[in-house]
Formats: C-alpha cells, sequence, structure tokens
C-alpha cells in the first residue's frame, strides 16, 4: 500500500496570505489527523477529520480550518498567516478502530 | 499543559548500549501508547506501541515498558545501533485518533 502523502513539500508564503495544504490517507483508512511540529512546541494536534467530520480539534486559532472530501483525502487552510505559524505540518492517517496512525513526510512552511 | 513529560531530551550511547526513554502521562483516560522514530526531514515514523491492559511489549530490538499505577512507560533500545540515531517521540491517546506528544529524545548511537 503507498503510504500517506503530503503536497506540497514546501511552501514560502508571506505574512498575511493563506494557505492551503493536502493530504492523501492510506488506501481505506477514514481518519486524517493534522499536527503541528515547531522546534518550541513539538508535534501539537490541530484537528481530525472522520468520515468529513470533524471529530477531535487542538487548541488553535480558527485561521486554522480543515475539511475532509468523500475519499477521505483531506485538506487543511490557514488564513492571514503570521510568523509563528512557521513549521512542519504533519498529516496521519488511521484505519477503522483507534490507535495506530501513519504520518506523511509533512509539509514545510515557511512564512516570511 | 503538557500532559506527556518525556525524558531526557537528549541521549548519546554507544554501540550496542541499551539507551532508555521514559515518559509520563497525567491523564488517566489514555489508553494507548504508541512511540515514533524520525529522522531528519521525514515524518514520524510509527515503532511500537502498547495499551495498559500489558506491562511489557517487544516488537525487534524495540521493548516498551508500562507502569499503569505510576502512569509511566519507557522504551528501550537494545543492541543499539548507528542507523538507530533519530529523534524519538513518546505519545498518548483516549477515545479518537487524538496523539498528545513528548517533547522528543535526540538519541545518538556512535559507532
Amino acid at each position: 500500500k503507498a503510504g500517506v502523502t503530503q503536497t506540497p513539500r514546501y511552501l514560502i508564503k508571506t505574512r498575511g496570505q493563506q494557505v492551503t495544504l493536502s493530504c492523501s490517507p492510506i488506501s481505506g483508512h477514514r481518519s486524517v489527523s493534522w499536527y503541528q511540529q515547531t522546534p518550541g512546541q513539538g508535534l501539537q494536534f490541530l484537528f481530525e477529520y472522520f468520515s468529513e467530520t470533524q471529530r477531535n480539534k487542538g487548541n488553535f486559532p480558527g485561521r486554522f480550518s480543515g475539511r475532509q472530501f468523500s475519499n477521505s483525502r483531506s485538506e487543511m487552510n490557514v488564513s492571514t498567516l503570521e510568523l509563528g505559524d512557521s513549521a512542519l505540518y504533519l498529516c496521519a492517517s488511521a484505519g477503522q478502530g483507534a490507535g495506530e496512525q501513519y504520518f506523511g513526510p509533512g509539509t514545510r512552511l515557511t512564512v516570511t | 499543559q503538557q500532559q506527556v513529560k518525556q525524558s531526557p531530551q537528549s541521549l548519546i550511547v554507544q554501540k550496542g548500549g541499551i539507551p532508555i526513554i521514559n515518559c509520563a502521562y497525567e491523564n488517566t483516560a489514555f489508553d494507548y501508547f504508541p512511540w515514533y522514530q524520525q529522522f531528519p526531514g521525514k515524518g514520524p515514523a510509527l515503532l511500537i506501541a502498547i495499551r495498559p491492559d500489558v506491562s511489557e511489549k517487544k516488537e525487534g530490538r524495540f521493548t516498551i515498558s508500562f507502569n499503569k499505577s505510576a502512569k509511566q512507560f519507557s522504551l528501550h533500545i537494545m543492541d543499539s545501533q548507528p542507523g538507530d540515531s533519530a529523534t524519538y517521540f513518546c505519545a498518548a491517546s483516549g477515545a479518537g485518533n487524538m496523539l498528545t506528544f513528548g517533547g522528543g529524545t535526540r538519541l545518538m548511537v556512535k559507532p
């Protein structure tokens, strides 16, 4: 099976812009979660989608949003970018039961 | 609020040594405890995971020890190799797939 794929891999944006990141889960996986990884805050949970519904949400401002499509692919959007949004954004997919999550390679976002 | 505390932050061992990484959690609702390995420029890779109904789990050279009463769990890497040099993260989750991660341990295995 192909693993989790994320596009684009690298992105440079300017403060105030918005950005959309994409994630394709492992075939058959219906749960997609998003995480932000920074040197200062580590790995932090953003949100989880399951069958097109947001199931869990982390402690991030409303500028961070996401959605999931009927084919389980997911996108996350960050509006009004701030310098502090520079991070590695990771997507993880999971199968039917709660537990094993498999991460993609991430999208490295740099905000200038 | 950091709900999973990981130590040490960094660790250096000689090849063949047994690095041990420790994690402690607060939330008693957690019921799934995975360990991830991350190399530079890559996403975290699932290594091994445990649930509270067992006290130890082994997969290859990796062992998780779990102490439910102390709310602690640890990763042991047997016969460590230079290729094991990476950052290791413990994590925990309850219902659903929301993982709470520890701060990470940077491991270096010297030849």
